[in-house]
């Protein structure tokens, strides 16, 4: 079973800090890498889909960027606030069919 | 609307006596696959399928079946449920093979 990672498993920040956390996942055979935000009792709803080198993708304050050749993805939030708080997963997959996700790092941003 | 509907939201059952539990999409999504949710772990992948009478294992299927009889629908069975198959279960489609996931509202599984 293929190891993914990320990091922190945890983190609380102040309304307005930036924050940013990573993904790791083996470096050979990519095909896909998938950002996923987990509200509490909720579902996961997608956040980014990449697929490419190098791929930087935006959706309003949150951000991703991928670095296939070493294995690791970073997500990126800017002034973050109260409505962030979430878990968020990534999702690795060698074939677009069987994923493999990540743990999660759950944020919780305090007002 | 748009979504992924699983029966039932939760379940309290006893060991060995099968059970059902359904996901339907109506997004006509070619892809559909199963996950386990259990604390500490990430979602780990039961089963998916890339399109109809087309199903293949993920990294947890044992215990578990699925068929996809309508492009629809993605029933998880299982046959004889134990204690460990406690968890939440997600249900998910996709429009194709590697694109984003749409996920049901989770099936909460409490095998005694």
């Amino acid at each position: 079973i293929l190891n993914v990672e990320q990091s922190p498993q945890s983190l609380h920040v102040q309304e307005g800090d930036s924050t940013n956390f990573t993904c790791s996942f083996p470096s050979s055979n990519f095909y896909a890498l998938h950002w996923y935000r987990w509200e509490t009792a909720k579902s996961p709803e997608a956040l980014f889909v990449m697929t490419l080198n190098g791929d930087e993708k935006k959706k309003g304050r949150i951000s991703a960027t991928l670095n296939t050749k070493e294995g690791y993805s970073y997500l990126y939030i800017k002034g973050s606030q109260p409505e962030d708080s979430a878990t968020y997963l990534c999702a690795f997959s060698r074939d677009g069919q069987n994923f493999v996700f990540g743990p999660g790092t759950r944020l919780s941003v305090l007002p | 609307e748009a979504q992924v509907t699983q029966n039932p939201r939760y379940l309290i059952t006893v060991t060995g006596k099968k059970l059902t539990v359904t996901c339907s999409q109506n997004m006509n999504h070619e892809y559909m696959s199963w996950y386990r949710q259990d604390p500490g772990l990430g979602l780990r992948q039961i089963y998916y399928s890339m399109n109809v009478e087309v199903t293949d294992k993920g990294d947890v299927p044992e215990g578990y079946k699925v068929s996809r009889k309508e492009k629809r629908n993605f029933p998880l069975i299982l046959e004889s449920p134990s204690p460990n198959q406690t968890s939440l279960y997600f249900c998910a489609s996709s429009l194709r093979v590697g694109a984003e996931a749409f996920f049901g509202q989770g099936t909460r599984l409490t095998v005694v």
